[in-house]
């Protein structure tokens, strides 16, 4: 069985602050893919990033950053000098490549930037 | 905007009505999700489909509910006799065929159960 658990349910830092949201999945499968979505309060999920099981190097997208470790079976995001509009919920996923249809998502982070 | 989209984006029924929600995928994307998703949780697949074909359904989608997309573009979910339950957001989900692309979503359908 596959699951992902993110046991931060919320986190409040003050902006420019960084912040590191944490991610740790499980699964038996060789092949998988880890996400990360935001969900602002408007309530769309927006892609943020996917990684491959066979690609662990770390990925850094402006202010965002990803460290991948299949030794501990982690996929922290983190988000440097954060900003109000960072504000939302950060969801950690993961699909396994013999049921890439399905995504499994975590409970979510609530981040909470306060100016 | 050609992103996917979702309506009504609010409905409120009362218990035992049946509802109907509809999903408008990217048009290129010929795989098609639904989830659903409650308060304070992440979103649990309900069931995709691939073109016209429903694939894969969750053990979460009881005999109520049931989804189509008869052309292969648009899809309805439709629960019947809904109950306090129910009251969730309804996401639905787009992709290309190839499993290595990612799932874009829409902004949901918050149902809400009176």
């Amino acid at each position: 069985a596959q699951k992902v658990t993110q046991a931060q349910t919320e986190i409040s830092v003050v902006e420019k602050e960084d912040v590191t949201l944490d991610c740790v999945y499980e699964t038996r499968d060789t092949t998988y893919y880890l996400f990360w979505y935001k969900q602002p309060p408007s309530g769309e999920l927006v892609f943020l990033i996917r990684r491959n099981s066979f690609d662990e190097q770390n990925e850094i997208s402006g202010r965002y950053s990803w460290n991948f470790q299949k030794s501990t079976s982690s996929f922290n995001f983190t988000i440097t000098a954060s900003q109000v509009v960072d504000s939302a919920v950060y969801f950690c996923a993961l699909s396994v490549y013999s049921s890439a249809s399905k995504i499994i998502f975590g409970s979510g982070t609530r981040l909470s930037i306060r100016p | 905007d050609t992103g996917v989209s979702q309506d009504p984006r609010h409905k409120i029924t009362k218990r035992g009505q049946n509802v109907t929600f509809r999903c408008d995928p990217i048009s290129e994307h010929n795989r098609l999700y639904w989830y659903r998703q409650t308060l304070g949780q992440g979103p649990e697949f309900l069931t995709y489909f691939q073109n016209e074909a429903q694939l894969e359904k969750s053990r979460l989608l009881s005999d109520r509910f049931s989804a189509e997309r008869p052309k292969g573009s648009f899809s309805t979910l439709e629960i019947q006799r809904t109950e306090q339950g129910d009251s969730a957001m309804y996401l639905c989900a787009s992709s290309l065929s190839d499993s290595n692309q990612p799932q874009h979503f829409g902004d949901g359908t918050r149902l809400s159960i009176l």
